[in-house]
């Protein structure tokens, strides 16, 4: 079992849906981020958090410590979101684990 | 100021070949990580240099080295190339419980 799960691994929306990405660990973390990946590989860090929430323009993203568990929203999706998006955890011993990414594709 | 830069951008090898791969840090970042993304995986953590010295690492084989210099830049060697070593091997750096800055990688592909 992998120690970051993601779901959905892909997925679909027209433009302007709400599009919600989960990500489920099972380690003790220091921090979670997401990030984006382009095609052609290049990566971009989101957000990084410990705990709550935080917001950056569209984006939204929230971490539940008791639950394991955190969400990246995107509201009024644009085909310019269409990326892979990674959550990645550190845990407490400084190592990452990386979830395997959800595949995002919006349409106009 | 320059983001974290890789170099090269893509290099091809054969099998049982040695390569170097490169990162220079963003500026002001001391901790440099190195990750190996297969085609359609997510990153893997291969090992973080802090300080010149490994502070911790993945599960990848001894084949799999690496330096950081005293300017914080650093180097990914890895030895005895296999074919499915073939992957884009990224560097990200960061400062403290900073945001990790990502460069844009280099494919390396080995035949």
């Amino acid at each position: 079992k992998n120690e970051v799960e993601q779901s959905p691994q892909n997925l679909t929306a027209q433009e302007g849906e709400f599009i919600t990405i989960n990500c489920s660990y099972s380690v003790g973390i220091s921090a979670l981020h997401w990030l984006q990946q382009h095609p052609g590989g290049g990566i971009v860090s989101l957000f990084m958090l410990s705990s709550g929430k935080k917001k950056h323009g569209r984006l939204i993203a929230t971490i539940n410590i008791q639950e394991k568990h955190s969400s990246l929203h995107i509201t009024a999706s644009h085909p310019r979101d269409s990326a892979v998006y990674i959550c990645a955890v550190l845990n407490t011993g400084n190592q990452f684990y990386f979830g395997t990414g959800t595949s995002l594709t919006v349409i106009p | 100021d320059a983001g974290v830069t890789q170099s090269p951008t893509h290099l091809i090898k054969t099998r049982g070949q040695q390569v170097t791969l490169r990162c220079s840090p963003k500026s002001g970042h001391d901790t440099v990580s190195w990750y190996q993304q297969a085609l359609g995986q997510g990153p893997q953590f291969i090992f973080q240099y802090y300080e010149e010295e490994e502070r911790q690492r993945g599960n990848f084989p001894d084949r799999f080295s690496g330096h950081q210099f005293p300017n914080y830049s650093s180097e990914l060697n890895v030895n005895a190339l296999l074919l499915g070593d073939s992957a884009l091997y990224l560097c990200a750096s960061s400062f403290g419980d900073e945001k990790l800055f990502f460069g844009s990688g280099t494919q390396l592909s080995v035949l």
